[in-house]
């Protein structure tokens, strides 16, 4: 299975800053048939189901503020949160599809407000 | 847009088995456009995945759950269902239903979830 560990496990972040979220795969998630890398990052706000908010690791879902932005390629991923507003406070999750049927999910980021 | 409802039992005894339904509403279960998989959340726990079906009927299972889960279809009812054998504590969780879309080779990220239920294992 590909594992996924996400850095740091929680963040407090002051309102208005950047909020910045790490996650490795332990292989590369990129197809070179297309060069698409297989990661999301999901939100989940409690009580709540996980929202998709990024996916081919940079591509914003419909509706998804422009503040969110994912990067990077490979093995190594970064979800950003440009200026951090109070609704940004959830769990962070990062998810790698390379391996279907076999998904996994990262452990998840707790992202408070400092 | 397509929109998923779990639904089932919210306790469930030891050693029983665990069942619930996903209704598919807005869209067809029958479309080839999306893979149906059920996921589940330990109490403040990360995701697992449990496994997914396809319209055709084709499954796949998290080979740590394999030998307990089966999923299947009614597409009369545009409905999904997961079972879970011989459960015990370790299974108490929320459940999610989710679909991802399916893409060549292969399926892109769940893209739609139910709102999860929650069942608790205990006598």
């Amino acid at each position: 299975d590909i594992v996924m560990t996400q850095s740091p496990d929680s963040l407090a972040v002051s309102l208005g800053e950047r909020a910045t979220i790490n996650c490795k795969s332990s292989q590369s998630v990129l197809y070179s048939s297309n060069n698409k890398n297989y990661l999301a990052w999901y939100q989940q706000k409690p009580g709540q189901p996980p929202k998709l908010l990024i996916y081919w690791a940079s591509t914003r879902e419909s509706g998804v503020p422009d503040r969110f932005s994912g990067s990077g390629s490979g093995t190594d991923f970064t979800l950003s949160i440009s200026s951090l507003q109070a609704e940004d406070v959830a769990l962070y999750y990062c998810q790698q599809y390379y391996s279907t049927p076999m998904y996994t999910f990262g452990q998840g980021t707790k992202l408070e407000i400092k | 847009q397509v929109q998923l409802q779990e639904s089932g039992p919210g306790l469930v005894k030891p050693s029983q088995t665990l069942s619930l339904t996903c209704t598919v509403s807005g869209g067809s279960i029958s479309s080839d456009n999306y893979y149906w998989s059920w996921i589940r959340q330990h109490p403040e726990k990360g995701l697992e995945w449990i496994g997914y079906i396809y319209y055709s009927g084709s499954t796949y299972y998290n080979p740590s759950l394999k030998s307990r889960v089966t999923i299947s279809v009614d597409t009369s009812k545009n409905q999904f269902s997961l079972e879970l054998s011989s459960v015990t504590a370790a299974d108490t969780a929320v459940y999610y239903c989710a679909s991802a879309p399916s893409i060549v080779g292969a399926t892109g990220a769940f893209d739609i979830w139910g709102q999860g239920t929650m069942v608790t294992v205990s006598s």
